[in-house]
């Protein structure tokens, strides 16, 4: 089975922190993505990798960066964070480009205060 | 730009009858569309994909109908089961932008016993 797993299932932050939050996948996957999740908004895609060192911005990836040093971990960085950037944070990975089947991770809810 | 909705927030079904989701979408150039499943506290899980070429496809008590006329995706349950409460969400990809999935903004379906 594949495992996505996330270090954190919740996080409270102050305004203006520094925030990490990261993802490991143990299936050897090329693609790696960042989705954050608000009620009634779906998932939208903050960033992705498709390789080590490479990664694309997705709709939303203001106020966001990524890292991804080795191709089993991706890492999610709030530079300073904001309230707007509460919310619940899914990671996920996939084989490589072309698979409509996405494996999540359980999630992170971040709450920024 | 892309949009994918849809038409019920919410769906409650009494256990063994059969459930229908819905979920339209904006672009015509859509090249594939998924349905995922989110269990509460649990990140998305795939249930099924369609290409653009096909209107039926069946997987293990589900059923994806796609009507490109009308822009229309829905996702059939047969003989739903209390397992099946969830969030479901519907996607979409094209091709051109290789891994990006686009997704709506959730179904949530209550089996009622």
């Amino acid at each position: 089975d594949v495992k996505v797993t996330q270090s954190s299932r919740y996080l409270v932050k102050r305004t203006g922190e520094k925030v990490f939050l990261e993802c490991v996948q143990d299936m050897d996957h090329e693609n790696m993505f960042w989705y954050r999740q608000d009620p009634g908004l779906g998932l939208r895609l903050i960033y992705f990798s498709y390789d080590v060192k490479m990664k694309e911005k997705g709709d939303i990836p203001e106020g966001y960066s990524v890292s991804r040093e080795k191709k089993e971990r991706f890492s999610l960085i709030l530079e300073s964070a904001s309230t707007n950037q509460t919310s619940m944070y899914l990671c996920a990975s996939n084989l490589g480009t072309g698979w409509n089947e996405q494996y999540f991770g359980p999630g992170t809810r971040l709450t920024v205060t | 730009g892309e949009s994918v909705g849809l038409h019920l927030p919410t769906l409650s079904v009494q256990e063994g009858d059969n459930s229908i989701i819905n979920c339209a979408y904006s672009n015509s150039a859509s090249d594939y569309f998924i349905w995922y499943k989110q269990e509460s506290g649990k990140g998305p899980q795939f249930i099924i994909d369609i290409r653009s070429n096909m209107d039926k496809r069946q997987g293990q008590r589900v059923t994806v109908l796609l009507n490109k006329t009308v822009k229309h995706l829905s996702l059939q349950i047969a003989a739903t089961q209390p397992g099946d409460s969830a969030v479901y969400f519907c996607a979409v990809r094209r091709m051109e932008y290789g891994n990006k999935l686009v997704f709506g903004a959730g179904t949530i379906l209550r089996v009622k016993s």
